[in-house]
């Protein structure tokens, strides 16, 4: 499985844009990129996830470097809600890898 | 809808005593996982199911862990005998999936909350 880099950890205010990066430099062409996140004492959450194009949802936007090997997650405005840790999954739709690869993701503390 | 039930959602045992992980996936799904969690860690793949079969349990440690889907619904994960080293988040997960024309298109896991296991 293709890996991914995060930072260890991100701080961000209330209400202001938190952008989480991940690099991916060996990510190949048929690999979707994926962000789940855990809040305190729950199991991972999906986010959002792309291949190309950016994407928005209502919890965030992934914008995804024009040659792939980054990406950003985009909190429009973070609240308390956020604080969590934010995992970047490369997945390959064709069903190679059937499971998520998790490493350590970013831990994301919003400040009041 | 109801989300991914797990229980119990903490144990406390001695090592070497057995303990065993209940999940209820998400009505109608096929595929369920099981990962471990370590402190400070992402979770990791210990097995998953297609429906009653295992199709992927090259991860999980068959001296002492067994799991078992009767029916195709629920599942149960088993440690016999556990260790201080089994001290983790077990997860369970189950994916929903839409296909067209037998592609999937689109797939999410669904986690559960974790049982949290201490061994002492």
């Amino acid at each position: 499985d293709a890996k991914t880099t995060q930072p260890n950890s991100m701080e961000s205010n209330e209400e202001e844009p938190v952008h989480l990066p991940c690099n991916h430099s060996t990510i190949s062409g048929t690999d979707y990129i994926h962000w789940y996140r855990q809040l305190p004492s729950q199991g991972p959450e999906y986010v959002i996830h792309g291949l190309t194009s950016n994407v928005n949802n209502r919890m965030a936007s992934l914008a995804i470097a024009e040659d792939r090997k980054s990406s950003t997650l985009i909190l429009h405005r973070a609240t308390l809600r956020d604080a969590a840790v934010y995992y970047c999954i490369l997945r390959d739709w064709q069903g190679g890898s059937e499971k998520l690869v998790f490493g350590k993701g970013t831990k994301l503390t919003v400040n009041p | 809808e109801a989300g991914v039930v797990q229980s119990p959602r903490y144990k406390i045992i001695e090592k070497k005593q057995p303990v065993a992980f209940w999940c209820n996936p998400i009505s109608g799904h096929n595929t369920l996982y099981w990962y471990r969690q370590n402190l400070g860690q992402g979770p990791e793949l210990l097995i998953r199911y297609e429906n009653e079969e295992a199709v992927d349990d090259s991860q999980l440690p068959k001296d002492r862990f067994s799991a078992e889907r009767l029916k195709g619904v629920d599942s149960t994960l088993k440690i016999q005998p556990a260790e201080l080293g089994d001290s983790a988040v077990y997860l369970c997960a189950s994916r929903g999936t839409d296909r067209a024309g037998g592609r999937v298109l689109w797939e999410t896991q669904y986690f559960g909350p974790g049982t949290r296991l201490l061994v002492l």
